[in-house]
């Protein structure tokens, strides 16, 4: 079965920019997180999406938005780009709990 | 808010065991989590626990939650130089779905 998968790889973008990031979960999996890994910064959530539906939202500013797709895929949006926004950016599945990771898309902001 | 806490490094010589440790405050949990990261790459479930636990063993994998004392611990039978990695214990808080993660405990196996 194949697990979370994640594209691209990597991205790299310059201020001001957009970013999109995407994300196919598990097959039978209806819920999508993001997770922004910074460095010094560690592992903050950032949306949860669940039956195309965003379910919660951490503390991130407007420009950090995404959506999910009839199929589950989900997608990633970042506005804006600034600096801080370089991070490795994970996206994780669940059917009722347990999450399972994706590889994760490294994002570099020039 | 939540705080999920860890000490940041552990050095074990391969063969011994490994003894990684976890802080939570909030005991609402229903879950807490054990995930392993390797360098460069996602994060890889190892092993969870329902709060109403209090030990779980996955082969080499030995979990033990002290509820009273919101204390977590991942103990590694037998640590090889595979198991050098970044190891993070999450809950799920709050009633919360989203996971808060701990600081990540980086763990070297020296041969």
């Amino acid at each position: 079965e194949a697990g979370v998968t994640q594209s691209p790889t990597h991205l790299i973008k310059t201020r001001g920019q957009q970013a999109t990031l995407r994300c196919s979960p598990i097959s039978g999996h209806t819920s999508v997180y993001w997770y922004q890994q910074a460095l010094g910064l560690g592992l903050q959530f950032l949306l949860w999406y669940d039956e195309g539906e965003e379910r919660n939202r951490g503390n991130f500013p407007p420009r950090f938005s995404g959506r999910q797709f009839p199929n589950y895929s989900s997608e990633l949006n970042v506005n804006a780009l600034e600096l801080e926004d370089s991070a490795l950016y994970l996206c994780a599945s669940s059917l009722v709990a347990t999450q399972y990771f994706g590889p994760g898309t490294r994002l570099t902001v020039l | 808010g939540e705080d999920v806490e860890q000490s940041l490094f552990l050095s074990v010589r391969e063969g011994d065991s490994s003894v990684i440790n976890c802080t939570y405050t909030d005991s609402s949990s229903t879950y807490l989590y054990w995930y392993k990261q390797e360098p460069g790459a996602g994060l890889q479930l190892l092993t969870y626990i329902f709060s109403n636990m209090d030990m779980k063993q996955d082969q080499r994998l030995t979990v033990l939650l002290n509820k009273k004392d919101k204390h977590l611990s991942l103990r590694i039978a037998d640590t090889q130089t595979g198991d050098s990695a970044i190891y993070f214990c999450a809950e799920s808080g709050n009633g919360a779905n989203n996971l808060f993660f701990g600081t990540g405990t980086r763990l070297t196996v020296i041969p």
